[in-house]
């Protein structure tokens, strides 16, 4: 593909229920990393892959949140018992070379 | 740890004019990478120019150069002949150098929202 795709776009659940979010990098690219992004603040790191493995998850808030790479391409990150606290723009990258992350369009996360 | 600092929550500015944008970062390291990210309001987050440390040069791509100022720690932006499709927040962004065959995690500013006048 072109880019970096995510789906869904937009994403309502209520609070205490179980959401996955994909990511679709760009071909090629073994880096993999997971953002958030509340209002008006910048993005703040969640996660990085490199390949199948987690090469580090410490932005990660709690254990309610993980993801996973099984195949080194598409990747999820599963939110279980939202909250509303949860409420956020989730933004996946991807990078092939030394220093660049090319960014996809994100999933708005809203919890009810 | 590292930061990244932008003070102006929003600048305004008038069409087919030059503004800048200021970002100050805090790290230990001498070897680091810093970017300025465009977002829309579209939420896709469009890399606009970088700045590796160790090049004294300042980076330019088009309308868009850079101030990097290493020992003071400042990284501003400077959007010549300004159109209205600039009008984006617009992100500060440091990475460190330091990390062995792998890429490594995007440290943000807060955001600026910049405004174009016709």
């Amino acid at each position: 593909g072109a880019g970096v795709s995510q789906t869904p776009s937009n994403k309502v659940t209520e609070k205490g229920k179980y959401v996955e979010l994909r990511c679709d990098p760009i071909s090629g690219h073994t880096a993999l990393y997971w953002y958030r992004q509340s209002l008006g603040q910048g993005p703040e790191f969640l996660i990085y892959f490199q390949g199948t493995g987690a090469a580090d998850d410490s932005g990660l808030p709690n254990d309610r949140f993980f993801a996973v790479r099984p195949e080194g391409s598409v990747s999820t990150l599963k939110i279980q018992r939202t909250e509303r606290g949860d409420s956020a723009v989730y933004l996946c990258a991807s990078g092939g070379g030394a220093d660049t992350q090319y960014f996809g369009p994100g999933t708005r996360l809203t919890v009810l | 740890a590292q930061t990244v600092t932008q003070s102006q929550p929003e600048m305004s500015v008038q069409e087919a004019e030059t503004v800048t944008l200021s970002c100050t970062y805090d790290t230990s390291e001498s070897d680091y990478y810093l970017f300025w990210y465009k977002q829309p309001p579209s939420r896709q987050m469009i890399l606009v120019i970088r700045q590796e440390a160790y090049k004294q040069q300042n980076a330019t791509e088009n309308r868009f150069s850079v101030n990097f100022q290493k020992a003071a720690k400042s990284f501003s932006l400077k959007i010549s002949d300004s159109q209205l499709g600039d009008a984006a927040m617009y992100f500060c962004a440091y990475r460190s150098a330091w990390v062995i065959g792998a890429n490594s995690k995007l440290t943000f500013g807060k955001g600026i929202t910049l405004s174009v006048r016709p």
